[in-house]
């Protein structure tokens, strides 16, 4: 059976702090793995990584996928309370399915 | 384009009714899928479609069916509704297949009482 962990659960911060996000996973036919960021809505995508060692960048978020390891982070720098949300990881596989992980939840306070 | 659009946006049915949760894309999107969402948990696939004709279960298929008679339209259907179905429905797209990113709907929040 597939498996996503994400860690921590649940994180807060203030305004200008560095966070980083970790995601672990076990899954067969693995073909990338996708960020979304959900604000009580519909989630959104961040990035995709398909690659070991090859990071992708945003604005403040930045992120990494390692897949001897099997696990992901995402950073997000400077933070700002527009970044609290859900940080969702999702590995992909055959057909293009996403298996989610519980998620993250940032809040950033001013 | 309207992207994923989805209707309704919020239900609630009794238990033991029926009811059918419309998705759409204007996209030409090859992959479907439907997902719910529990409070505070991650979404789960319930069925997803590589194209008009072709429907596949997912990780939490019971008590649920899908068609896809058309690229546009995957509806989802609840048969016989229980309180363990309340939650948010999130129905998605992408193409090509590989490509990655999926694009979600805005969601229907689904009340079984």
């Amino acid at each position: 059976e597939d498996k996503v962990v994400q860690s921590p659960l649940s994180l807060v911060v203030h305004e200008g702090d560095t966070v980083t996000l970790n995601c672990s996973y076990e899954v067969t036919n693995f073909r990338s793995l996708l960020w979304y960021k959900q604000e009580k809505k519909a989630p959104t995508f961040l990035f995709m990584l398909t690659s070991s060692g090859i990071e992708k960048k945003s604005g403040r978020l930045s992120s990494i996928l390692d897949k001897k390891e099997l696990f992901s982070i995402l950073n997000i720098t400077a933070t700002q309370t527009g970044d609290s949300a859900v940080y969702l990881c999702a590995p992909q596989t055959s057909g293009s399915r996403l298996t989610f992980g519980e998620g993250t939840q940032l809040t950033v306070n001013p | 384009n309207a992207g994923v659009t989805q209707t309704p946006k919020f239900r609630i049915l009794k238990i033991g009714q029926s009811m059918t949760l419309q998705c759409t894309q204007d996209m030409n999107h090859n992959y479907m899928y439907w997902y719910r969402q529990d409070p505070g948990m991650g979404l789960k696939l319930i069925y997803y479609s590589v194209g008009a004709g072709i429907t596949d279960k997912g990780e939490v298929p019971n008590g649920y069916n899908v068609s896809r008679s058309t690229t546009e339209d995957f509806p989802l259907r609840l048969e016989l509704a229980a309180p363990s179905q309340t939650s948010v429905y999130f129905c998605a797209s992408s193409y090509p297949p590989g490509a990655g990113e999926q694009y979600f709907g805005p969601g229907t929040r689904l009340t079984v009482t």
